[in-house]
């Protein structure tokens, strides 16, 4: 079935330092959406890329979606110790988005 | 105020024993999901429904069961045929493509 990979599992960044973190699907997918969860939260939508090449900003925070709509990324210029949390990618093969597959996540900790 | 709303937060199963976690949402959402969560994992699809008195397994269903009877209401039972139910389980409705999730029920076996 449908996979998607994310990496890297855990990322300790200095606070100002950049962070990116990477999504990879064995499938073309139709769509990819990033989730944030803060520690002991549930995950909040971040983004949704639909179009091969988009590239979405979102103040410190860039998204981009591959030109073969298989991978994806996501980084954050400058972090803050605001950004913590555990960072999703979700996969969708089908437009109708009823089942998304999640990546592991990729947990950021910023120290001051 | 709008949302989707999650009970217990905290649960505590004896061997042998069924629970039953609660899901409820006022934002009018047909689609409905259950995931589970543990740590160090992504999240895992247990069940999802995508109308009033349907719904399909996903990919971790076993030892587990739900009922759609209402639109606002999507309940997840952890049967004891759940031999490792100790996880983080996350109700999800669905606007479009995004998933909004409520704020969880941490499951722990007594």
């Amino acid at each position: 079935g449908q996979q998607v990979m994310q990496i890297p599992q855990y990322q300790h960044v200095q606070e100002g330092e950049d962070f990116t973190t990477y999504c990879n699907s064995s499938t073309t997918l139709s769509n990819i959406q990033w989730y944030k969860q803060r520690p002991g939260g549930h995950p909040v939508f971040l983004i949704q890329l639909v179009k091969s090449g988009e590239v979405k900003k979102q103040k410190r925070l860039t998204f981009q979606f591959g030109e073969a709509k298989k991978n994806s990324s996501l980084h954050i210029t400058a972090t803050q110790t605001t950004d913590v949390g555990t960072y999703f990618c979700a996969g969708d093969t089908s437009n109708s988005g009823y089942a998304l597959n999640f990546g592991k996540g990729t947990s950021l900790l910023v120290t001051p | 105020d709008g949302g989707i709303t999650q009970s217990p937060k905290y649960l505590f199963r004896k061997e042998g024993q069924n629970v039953t976690l609660s899901c409820e949402q006022n934002l009018n959402h047909d689609a409905m999901y259950w995931y589970r969560q543990d740590p160090g994992q992504g999240l895992r699809l247990i069940y999802y429904s995508q109308i009033v008195n349907d719904f399909q397994k996903g990919d971790i269903a076993e030892g587990y069961s739900v009922s759609r009877e209402k639109k606002e209401s999507f309940p997840l039972t952890v049967t004891s045929a759940q031999k490792n139910p100790t996880a983080f389980y996350l109700c999800a409705s669905k606007d479009g493509l995004k998933l909004f999730f409520g704020s969880g029920t941490q499951l722990s076996v007594l």
